[in-house]
């Protein structure tokens, strides 16, 4: 079945370090979604990509749309704390009702 | 602007007993989701209701039924509970098709 692989699975970085997770598909995706969960919490949507290359921008945040649309990626720019949670990429499941998600990874960061 | 409920918050159960957590909408969304959330293993689909009066498994179905009740409500039981079914259930909810889902904060079932 459809299936969206996502790395890292954990990533450490000190604050204002730039962080990156990237998620791959084996097939081509008609759209990509992120989300964000914090601790304790649940996932809350941040995005979603549709345009091949697309590139979209919240903040210090960066989303990016592979050209051949199997691949994206979350770019944060100098972390800070608040960035703190698990950061999910998700595609478009065998039917139009529903979503795959990736594995997630887990943003911790160094004060 | 209560969004997407869950109740209860927490729960713990003895191997066996049965139990239904129940999930409500008021955003007027056609697709309601049941989720679980194991560590290290991302988030499952268990069922799914594309609009009302229809339901549908998704990735992991095995041991849990659903109800779709009515637009607003979406419920998730489990008959014979195991341990196995120790996890985080998160209820979910969006417009027809698959953008931009709404989650509810969540039932922490513990089966001992």
């Amino acid at each position: 079945g459809q299936q969206v692989m996502q790395i890292p699975q954990y990533q450490h970085v000190q604050e204002g370090e730039d962080f990156t997770t990237y998620c791959n598909s084996s097939t081509t995706l008609s759209n990509i979604q992120w989300y964000k969960q914090r601790p304790g919490g649940h996932p809350v949507f941040l995005i979603q990509l549709v345009k091949s290359g697309e590139v979209k921008k919240q903040k210090r945040l960066t989303f990016q749309f592979g050209e051949a649309k199997k691949n994206s990626s979350l770019h944060i720019t100098a972390t800070q704390t608040t960035d703190v949670g698990t950061y999910f990429c998700a595609g478009p499941g065998s039917s139009a009702s529903k979503i795959i998600f990736g594995s997630g990874t887990r943003l911790s960061i160094r004060p | 602007n209560a969004g997407v409920t869950q109740t209860p918050k927490f729960q713990v159960l003895k191997t066996g007993q049965s139990m239904t957590l129940q999930c409500a909408q008021d955003m007027n969304h056609n697709s309601m989701y049941w989720y679980r959330q194991d560590p290290g293993m991302g988030l499952r689909l268990i069922y799914y209701s594309a609009s009302e009066g229809t339901t549908d498994k998704g990735e992991v179905p095995n041991g849990y039924n659903v109800s779709r009740l009515n637009k607003r409500e979406f419920s998730l039981r489990l008959e014979s509970a195991a341990p196995s079914q120790t996890s985080v259930y998160f209820c979910a909810s969006s417009e027809r098709g698959h953008v931009g889902y709404t989650f509810g904060s969540g039932t922490r079932l513990t089966v001992v």
